[in-house]
């Protein structure tokens, strides 16, 4: 059981460059999250998906799209890389059951020179 | 929406000592207030959690306390030890579909040896 898990773990991208993240999870959870974390701001949603086939935006999403076409994968996109999206990125996942607990990815750590 | 403030940003104790971190919530409906630990480059690792329907819960030596009318939760750590060292994140739920957290701003505690 891995848990939620992403790839890549580092990325340096130029400007205006274009890249996707992965998130899996194999605990069956029907909520997946994307977060940004930049210092002495916490974790800031970007974009979110109650199940699979479903996205919404969060807090923070423009400059990324997502897509959810299998129950056990979330994927972010950054079409046009901007040095304002250099940050961590962590995906969470959770179920749909009584606790809202949420597990998290091991983040992606991503540069946009 | 939701929104958590957290305080101090950082804070020092000495080995053996006490810390103490406080939350405040904006939604009364929220009901469910977990605490993250994220040591560097690391994910964030869920510590202790509360439900709205209980003041207090201990685990070891954390303990964390809820006062829903003031709407403020606090995070206590008793004989602290180097290994406690990281970013420690409050959250509160969004009682909405998409189930989400809001976070804190973190809080870095530093135990010196």
């Amino acid at each position: 059981n891995a848990g939620v898990t992403q790839t890549p773990k580092f990325r340096v991208l130029k400007t205006g460059q274009s890249m996707t993240l992965l998130c899996a999870q194999d605990m069956n959870h029907e909520y997946m999250y994307w977060y940004r974390q930049d210092p002495g701001m916490g974790l800031r949603l970007i974009h979110y998906s109650v199940g699979e086939g479903t996205t919404a935006k969060g807090e923070v999403p423009d400059g990324y799209n997502v897509s959810r076409l299998k129950k056990q994968n979330f994927l972010l996109g950054l079409e046009s890389a901007a040095p304002s999206q250099t940050s961590v990125y962590f995906c969470a996942s959770s179920s749909s059951g009584g606790t809202y607990e949420q597990y998290f990815g091991p983040g992606t750590r991503l540069t946009v020179t | 929406g939701e929104n958590v403030e957290q305080h101090p940003s950082t804070l020092s104790v000495q080995e053996g000592d006490s810390a103490v971190i406080k939350c405040t919530y904006s939604d009364s409906a929220s009901n469910y207030f977990p605490w993250y630990k994220q040591e560097l480059g690391k994910r964030p690792q869920l510590i202790i959690d509360i439900r709205s329907n209980v003041g207090e819960k201990k685990d070891q030596r954390i303990a964390v306390t809820l006062n829903k009318t003031a709407k403020h939760f606090s995070l206590h750590i008793t004989e602290t030890q180097p290994e406690d060292s990281a970013v420690y994140f409050c959250a509160a739920n969004e009682i909405t579909g998409r189930r989400a957290l809001t976070f804190g701003s973190g809080t870095r505690l530093q135990v010196q040896p």
